[in-house]
């Protein structure tokens, strides 16, 4: 167990569905993060809280909701997505401490497939 | 923005033997935090080994050190006695030092093969 869950483990959804990606971690960390993982390019970090608050948003289309209720959770709602958002979708959280630069702990993703 | 690249999208070698993976990277900040993270076919990313800019000693952790040259912003991976379990894709990570703001930004992954 890593510390930060994800689920589900795989999805696939048709273009017309809603649904949403769960991320947990109980480390104490006040961070959490989305990234879209797709092969052979680099991970592309869609969205950043800090202490429950969104600070970044990447330009990420708006079919791709993130919510995070307080500092263990953080949700990824997706509706009317489109087949290039076939992706590895991981979360991970981290602890911000000022300058120390410890790294973030992953998720195992949620492998999801639009149809 | 800052950039990383890892130049090498696939290794491969005999177990037991040493290998190095590459790494560069583009910033104009002085001091940031270097990472290699390992993604076995488990998917989860396993964080190998960090390095704080600020420090000249190259970091170490058993059979993984890195070779950091700031100057040349380049940050290698060497794996001594590699170990099949070391199978994966690898990939350098750059974090900049400001706090509130502490984004990895990742480089395209080296995938390593260790052969029996």
């Amino acid at each position: 167990e890593t510390g930060v869950t994800q689920t589900p483990r795989h999805l696939v959804m048709g273009m017309t569905n809603k649904k949403s990606l769960k991320c947990e971690q109980h480390l104490g960390h006040n961070a959490m993060y989305w990234y879209k993982q797709s092969a052979k390019k680099p991970l592309e970090l869609m969205f950043v809280y800090n202490f429950k608050e969104q600070t970044e948003n990447n330009s990420v289309p708006s079919r791709f909701s993130p919510e995070c209720p307080n500092s263990s959770h953080l949700f990824l709602h997706l509706h009317t997505l489109q087949p290039e958002d076939s992706a590895l979708y991981l979360c991970a959280s981290s602890l911000e401490v000022r300058g120390l630069g410890y790294g973030y702990t992953f998720g195992s993703g949620t492998r999801l497939t639009v149809v | 923005a800052q950039t990383v690249t890892q130049s090498q999208p696939e290794m491969s070698v005999q177990e037991a033997e040493t290998v190095t993976l590459s790494c560069t990277y583009d910033t104009s900040e002085n001091n940031y935090y270097l990472f290699w993270y390992k993604q076995p076919p488990s998917r989860q990313m396993i964080l190998v080994i960090r390095q704080e800019a600020y420090k000249q000693q190259n970091a170490t952790e058993n059979r993984f050190s890195v070779n950091f040259q700031k100057a040349a912003k380049s940050f290698s991976l060497k794996i001594s006695d590699s170990q099949l379990g070391d199978t994966a894709m690898y990939f350098c990570a750059f974090m900049n030092s400001h706090f509130g703001n502490e984004k990895l930004t990742f480089g395209t992954g080296t995938r390593l093969t260790i052969i029996p």
